[in-house]
């Protein structure tokens, strides 16, 4: 079966530049996550969706950062403008509500680089 | 608040020795699921192990056990018959259902290099 699936696995670009970053959970998980791991901060969470509804974006760092859910198979992590403080991996992860299995399945993440 | 404390920054291990990883946690809630994941130098965190906290019995997954101490919120990762493949950063989790909430709280990470 296929995996979290994230794309690009590498961006690279400017100072003031849109980046979109894509999310496609497992098939028939309803539960997304957004994370940001970085040297100094670790782990964050970032926003997360249940049925495609955001549940808790408060640890979106400020306006610059979006994020969308359409459809149960795909999510955008947007970030307009971009600012050098934003690179980072970013990682997606999925799961099914509901079941009383709480652990979390990633993608293998979105290393960003601005420059 | 609720956090995650890893205290070991790094650590190694001899191959086919034994390592034991620390993690401390902080909640009021009565009901958790605490993970251990893993993250080799290719960057997937792979969910190692897990453990309910209404579970006395302490999970095991083949080379990986933990110590799960209620009372103290210590939630350690034995590692048996070191593997060079374990060489990976250790990441101790937790998430408490309440409320709807079912997010990961992390830890900082221990890097963990094995030796041959």
């Amino acid at each position: 079966d296929a995996g979290v699936i994230q794309s690009p696995r590498h961006e690279v670009t400017e100072m003031g530049q849109e980046v979109t970053l894509r999310c496609k959970p497992i098939s028939g998980h309803n539960s997304l996550f957004w994370y940001r791991q970085t040297m100094m901060r670790g782990l964050e969470l970032l926003i997360y969706f249940n049925n495609n509804v955001p549940i808790d974006d408060s640890g979106m760092p400020e306006d610059r950062f979006s994020a969308k859910m359409p459809n149960a198979s795909f999510s955008t992590l947007k970030i307009q403008p971009s600012e050098p403080r934003d690179s980072a991996v970013y990682f997606c992860a999925s799961k099914v509500l509901g079941t009383g299995s709480y652990e979390q399945y990633f993608g293998p993440g979105t290393r960003l680089t601005v420059t | 608040a609720q956090t995650v404390t890893q205290s070991q920054p790094e650590m190694s291990v001899q191959e086919a020795e034994t390592v034991t990883l620390s993690c401390t946690y902080d909640t009021s809630e009565s009901n958790y699921y605490l993970f251990w994941y893993k993250q080799p130098p290719s960057r997937q965190m792979i969910l190692v192990i897990r453990q309910e906290a209404y579970k006395q019995q302490n999970a095991t997954e083949n080379r990986f056990s933990v110590n799960f101490q209620k009372a103290a919120k210590s939630f350690s990762l034995k590692i048996s018959d070191s593997q060079l493949g374990d060489t990976a950063m250790y990441f101790c989790a937790f998430t408490t259902p309440q409320g709807g909430s079912e997010k990961l709280v992390f830890g900082k990470g221990t890097k963990l290099t094995v030796n041959p």
